[in-house]
């Protein structure tokens, strides 16, 4: 596609069910990124993908976050037992790859988002 | 302290006017830094990324880093409505590239 895409756009969900986000990075582009954005806060990394491996997770917040890619493209952030302080934009970026230089290949590029809200 | 801090605002201008938006950080280590666009409900957009100190321009954005300082900064001349966003700084160092530290954001308002 010509964009990063995430789905769905908005959630509402019941405290303690489980949740599941999807996203669909920019065809070609082998790193996938997950970010959460909290009303008054910047931008928080999750976790990183580099094809469907995952060489840092340290931004899950707890083991009730977990993440997997498949076939090196789309990736699924999973939420189990949500609470409401899960509330928030949950961003996926992607790039064309990561590695040191050209700074061009490791830019990341976002998607719209999905606005969770946990009730 | 964050690793990053942004003025959040709400900075408001006149069209026309050259705004200037702000960034410091405290880790040494950061390399690269990027500047992001985002309006209500979307997600960011990238306008600039640099490397290295100094300046760098693309049209009405010039992105400029002084890493004595640790201070960056975005200038817009002839701001426009449609410039009306909020503007997030982003960096990261040379290890792990890939992690973004982000500023909070900071929301900016051109009048017509």
């Amino acid at each position: 596609g010509a964009g990063v895409s995430q789905s769905p756009s908005n959630k509402v969900t019941e405290k303690g069910k489980d949740v599941e986000l999807r996203c669909d990075p920019i065809s070609g582009h082998t790193a996938l990124y997950w970010y959460r954005q909290s009303l008054g806060q910047g931008l928080e990394f999750l976790i990183y993908f580099q094809g469907n491996s995952a060489p840092d997770k340290s931004g899950l917040p707890s083991d009730r976050f977990s993440a997997e890619r498949t076939g090196g493209s789309v990736s699924t952030l999973t939420i189990q037992r949500t609470q409401q302080e899960d509330s928030a934009v949950y961003l996926c970026a992607s790039s064309l790859r990561q590695e040191s230089r050209p700074l061009a290949k490791n830019i990341q590029y976002f998607g719209a988002g999905t606005r969770l809200s946990v009730l | 302290q964050k690793e990053v801090e942004q003025d959040p605002g709400p900075l408001s201008v006149p069209e026309g006017a050259i705004v200037s938006l702000n960034c410091t950080y405290s880790n040494s280590a950061f390399q690269y830094f990027m500047w992001y666009r985002q309006y209500s409900r979307k997600g960011p957009e990238l306008l600039m990324y640099t490397y290295s100190s100094g300046n760098k321009e693309d049209g009405r954005f010039t992105a400029q880093v002084d890493k004595s300082s640790k201070y960056i900064s975005l200038f817009i001349r002839d701001s426009q409505p449609s410039d009306s966003a909020t503007y997030l700084c982003a960096m990261s160092d040379r290890r792990r590239t890939y992690k973004y530290i982000f500023g909070t954001g900071t929301r900016l308002k051109v009048l017509a």
